[in-house]
């Protein structure tokens, strides 16, 4: 079966802990991304890569870190830096679709940080 | 402002009711209008996409474009409560002139269809 997987689905962490998300993918798409949604302000990209050893910062990238040494795979680490780290985190890839590029998603995972 | 706009809502039909949800956006580049749908605690995945203006139906969804407006619509007929879900727009340029690989999101509209 084909698609995303990111675990875990629900994760608690202290204040000032750094805390690694995973997320795996099988679809052999080049290009993969991390989202962070909030209620009221929809999907925000915090990074991105378009290919193995390379990423860009999208628009939230502070207090966050990413590394892509396997096409399969895309972590995302949230650091003690960054201020609100409590939210759904999504990740996905993307295949090229006629002119776009259509993103598929993983199931997300939600970080409490208390 | 942003380059997308949409209703958060929460929008609360009865079941059988006619749907419309809306973004707006300001980017002239955008060609590719997409509509996610979002269950709770769930990743979006792709309901539909249209390319430039117009229509597209698909079951009982139907996606409208209208460019010179800059305004794009998802229409749900004979709603059902397994409707109920955020709806997200999404936009971008097309890739063969210049566009990359990134979308751009609406906020979502949050959906309940009821009994």
């Amino acid at each position: 079966d084909g698609g995303i997987t990111q675990s875990p689905k629900y994760l608690f962490r202290k204040e000032g802990q750094n805390v690694t998300l995973s997320c795996e993918q099988n679809l052999n798409h080049d290009a993969m991304y991390w989202y962070r949604q909030d209620p009221g302000q929809g999907l925000r990209l915090i990074y991105y890569s378009q290919i193995v050893n390379d990423f860009q910062k999208g628009d939230i990238a502070e207090g966050y870190s990413v590394s892509r040494e396997k096409k399969e795979s895309f972590p995302l680490t949230v650091t003690s830096a960054q201020k609100n780290p409590t939210a759904f985190y999504l990740c996905a890839s993307s295949m090229r679709r006629d002119g776009f590029y259509e993103q598929y998603f993983g199931p997300g995972t939600r970080l409490t940080v208390t | 402002q942003k380059e997308v706009e949409q209703d958060p809502g929460p929008l609360s039909v009865p079941e059988g009711a006619i749907v419309s949800l809306n973004c707006t956006y300001s980017n002239s580049a955008f060609q590719y209008f997409m509509w996610y749908r979002q269950y709770s605690r769930k990743g979006p995945e792709l309901l539909m996409y249209t390319y430039s203006s117009g229509n597209k139906e698909d079951g009982r969804f139907t996606a409208q474009v209208d460019k010179s407006s800059k305004y794009i619509s998802l229409f749900i007929r004979d709603s059902q409560p397994s409707d109920s879900a955020t709806y997200l727009c999404a936009m971008s340029p097309n890739i063969l002139t210049g566009g990359g690989n990134k979308l751009t999101f609406g906020t979502g509209t949050q959906l309940k269809v009821e009994l």
